[in-house]
């Protein structure tokens, strides 16, 4: 089955500056691959999603970049913000079930 | 809508007690989920319904057990707790759309097993 690996599990930047968290997944025939945020005491919340026939989708200030050869996707939030502090969850998906990746907790200093 | 609901939001129970976390959802989805997160960890799937009647095991379902007899309900039931179970429960909906899903979750359910 679907497994997802998820890089870093705890990050910390510097309110305005870049965050990138990197996902990996084993199962080829994946085809979509949503990110979702979890603020502390909520569930998840779906952030950004990218399908497999797109390479990168952009919203706002949050991106998400996609390579089917090597089977790794990105989320990248440019100008963080205080609110962008939460843990942030990958995964991927063929069909009826997501496999989500550990999780990464952004801390954003100001 | 008020989207996907879980009640209780927090229960502490004893070891061999049994309980039934609720969950419902008003947005007509077919697919209904139930993971749990343990402290600092991903979520892990327990069982999931693609419909009415219709479950089927995850990646961890020892324990616990589900029904569907509707489209909006899908109840999980801890048969003798055990403090392994102590986690947060979250359930989620989605409808398979263009053979894509965004799945919408609850706010949680934290149980305690002492």
């Amino acid at each position: 089955g679907e497994n997802v690996e998820q890089h870093p599990s705890t990050l910390s930047v510097q309110e305005g500056d870049s965050a990138v968290i990197k996902c990996t997944y084993s199962d080829s025939a994946s085809n979509y691959f949503p990110w979702y945020k979890q603020e502390l005491g909520k569930g998840p919340q779906l952030i950004i999603d990218i399908r497999s026939n797109v390479g990168e989708k952009k919203d706002q200030r949050i991106a998400v970049t996609l390579n089917k050869t090597a089977k790794h996707f990105s989320l990248h939030i440019t100008e963080t913000q205080p609110e962008d502090s939460a843990v942030y969850f990958c995964a991927a998906t063929t069909a009826q079930k997501l496999v989500f990746g550990q999780g990464t907790r952004l801390t954003i200093n100001p | 809508n008020a989207g996907v609901t879980q009640t209780p939001k927090f229960r502490i129970l004893k070891i061999g007690q049994s309980m039934t976390l609720q969950c419902a959802q008003d947005m007509n989805h077919n697919y209904m989920y139930w993971y749990r997160q343990d402290p600092g960890m991903g979520l892990k799937l327990i069982y999931y319904s693609v419909g009415a009647g219709i479950t089927d095991k995850g990646e961890v379902p020892n324990g616990y057990n589900v029904s569907r007899s509707t489209t909006e309900d899908f109840p999980l039931r801890l048969e003798l707790a055990a403090p392994s179970q102590t986690s947060v429960y979250f359930c989620a909906s989605s409808v398979l759309a263009g053979g894509l899903q965004t799945q919408y979750f609850g706010p949680g359910t934290r149980l305690l097993v002492l």
